[in-house]
């Protein structure tokens, strides 16, 4: 596609419900980043994707939180047992490079903005 | 590990005043350094990027040079318009950081007419 899509653009749920949160990188783009940016905080990093491996879910706050990517193209965050705190902005971005090439430009879905209630 | 520091916001400005967003970093290894922008209700694109010590890199009137001496890349410009409002985030990426880019906390810029 011309950018990043991310779906849905809001999601309001209840606490302990699992949510899914979708994204769809330009089209060959093989990187795939997920970020968290809570209010007035920075950018969190939670996955990242080369493929449809990710040799880096370091950021991932709890065992709650999983993310899978087929066909090396559309990714799912899954968030389970949903709690306040997950409440965020969540960010997808994806290269054309692999991760940690020296000057690795990542383009940006517009977010889903999750509020739990 | 390697961190992202940039000023607090919100920064006001009139316009056509001059804008300077500081930003320092700490790496371990030579990272190349990014200012990102997101526009209100947008996701967030990359605004200019520098790869190597005193590189200069520019985009829309927007400067910065990597300073590797005093491990800094502030974000300048001229002469700010309204259309400049937005969030900035600085940004590292190290290849011996791993695959992540390190983000700032972002610096929130309002322009008054």
């Amino acid at each position: 596609g011309a950018g990043v899509s991310q779906s849905p653009s809001n999601k309001v749920t209840e606490k302990g419900k699992d949510v899914e949160l979708r994204c769809d990188p330009i089209s060959g783009h093989t990187a795939l980043y997920w970020y968290r940016q809570s209010l007035g905080q920075g950018l969190e990093f939670l996955i990242y994707f080369q493929g449809n491996s990710a040799p880096d879910k370091s950021g991932l706050p709890s065992d709650r939180f999983s993310a899978e990517r087929t066909g090396g193209s559309v990714s799912t965050l899954t968030i389970q047992r949903t709690q306040q705190e997950d409440s965020a902005v969540y960010l997808c971005a994806s290269s054309s490079a692999p991760g940690g090439v020296t000057g690795n430009i990542q383009y940006f879905g517009a977010g889903t903005r999750l509020s739990v209630l | 590990g390697d961190s992202v520091t940039q000023m607090e916001g919100p920064v006001t400005l009139s316009e056509e005043a001059f804008l300077t967003i500081n930003c320092t970093y700490t790496a371990t290894g030579y990272p190349s350094l990014f200012w990102y922008v997101q526009y209100p209700g947008e996701g967030l694109q990359l605004l200019l990027k520098a790869t190597k010590a005193d590189d200069k890199g520019s985009n829309k009137g927007f400067e910065a040079t990597y300073r590797k001496e005093t491990t800094s890349f502030h974000l300048e410009k001229g002469s700010v318009q309204v259309s400049d409002s937005a969030v900035y985030f600085c940004a590292l990426s190290d290849l011996t950081g791993g695959f992540k880019t390190i983000f700032g906390a972002g610096t929130r810029l309002f322009v008054k007419a």
